[in-house]
C-alpha cells in the first residue's frame, strides 16, 4: 500500500512571497489533515477535511493560509503571503475514519519551508 | 486551552537499557492516547496507543501505562537498541472534536 505522497520535500522561498504544497492521501482514505511542525514542537493540526468538506480549520491563520481538496482526494496548502515564522515542517496525513481502524492517522514525510 | 505536556524533552539510553518518557494532559475529555514515533526527514508514525479504559498496553518492547486519575500516560522502551534512536511524541485525541493534540516531543539517543 503506497504511502501519503507529498511535495516538493523542501521549499526556500523569501518572506513575502507565496508558495504551495501538495498532497496526495492513501487511496481511499477519507479524512485528510494538514499540520505544522515548527523545529523542537510536536505537530499542529491546522485544517481537516472529511472528504470535500472542512471538518476544522479553528487553528489556520485565514488571512494568509489557505487550502483545498480537489475532488475528496488530493489536497494543497498555500500560504501567501508567506512570514518567517512560517518556517516549519508541513505535514500530511490521512486516516480512513470509514472503518474500525480509523484512529491511525499516516503521516507523508513532509515538505521542510524555509522563509529568509 | 487543551494541552498535553510531555518530559523529558530529551534522553540518553545505553543500549540494552529502559527508556521511559512521559506526559500528562489536562482535560478529560480525551478518548485515545497514541504515541508516534519520528526518525529525521520522515513523518511522524503510529508506535502503539492506549484507550482510557485500560491501564496498560504492550505491544513488543513498548509498553504505555496509564493513568487515568493522574490524567498521566506514559511509553517505557525495553532493551532499547540503538535503532530506537528517534524522537517520540505522545498525542491525545478530543472525545470533543476527534483532534489530535501533540506533545512536545522527545529525542531519544540509544548509545551502543
Amino acid at each position: 500500500e503506497a504511502g501519503v505522497a507529498q511535495s516538493p520535500r523542501y521549499k526556500i522561498i523569501e518572506k513575502r512571497q507565496s508558495v504551495a504544497f501538495w498532497c496526495n492521501p492513501i487511496s481511499g482514505h477519507a479524512t485528510l489533515y494538514w499540520y505544522q511542525q515548527i523545529l523542537g514542537q510536536g505537530p499542529k493540526l491546522l485544517i481537516q477535511f472529511q472528504n470535500n468538506g472542512v471538518v476544522d480549520d479553528s487553528q489556520l491563520p485565514k488571512d494568509r493560509f489557505s487550502a483545498e481538496r480537489l475532488k475528496g482526494v488530493d489536497s494543497t496548502l498555500k500560504i501567501q503571503p508567506a512570514k518567517l515564522e512560517d518556517s516549519a515542517v508541513y505535514l500530511c496525513a490521512s486516516s480512513p475514519r470509514t472503518s474500525g481502524r480509523g484512529d491511525e492517522q499516516f503521516f507523508g514525510p513532509g515538505t521542510r519551508l524555509t522563509v529568509l | 486551552q487543551q494541552q498535553v505536556k510531555q518530559s523529558p524533552q530529551s534522553l540518553i539510553v545505553q543500549k540494552g537499557g529502559i527508556s521511559i518518557i512521559n506526559c500528562a494532559y489536562e482535560n478529560t475529555a480525551f478518548d485515545y492516547f497514541p504515541w508516534y514515533q519520528q526518525f529525521p526527514g520522515k513523518g511522524p508514525a503510529l508506535l502503539i496507543a492506549i484507550r482510557p479504559d485500560v491501564s496498560e498496553k504492550k505491544e513488543g518492547r513498548f509498553t504505555i501505562s496509564f493513568n487515568k486519575s493522574a490524567k498521566q500516560f506514559s511509553l517505557h522502551i525495553m532493551d532499547s537498541q540503538p535503532g530506537d534512536s528517534a524522537t517520540y511524541f505522545c498525542a491525545a485525541r478530543s472525545s470533543n472534536t476527534g483532534k489530535l493534540i501533540f506533545g512536545q516531543g522527545t529525542t531519544l539517543q540509544v548509545k551502543p
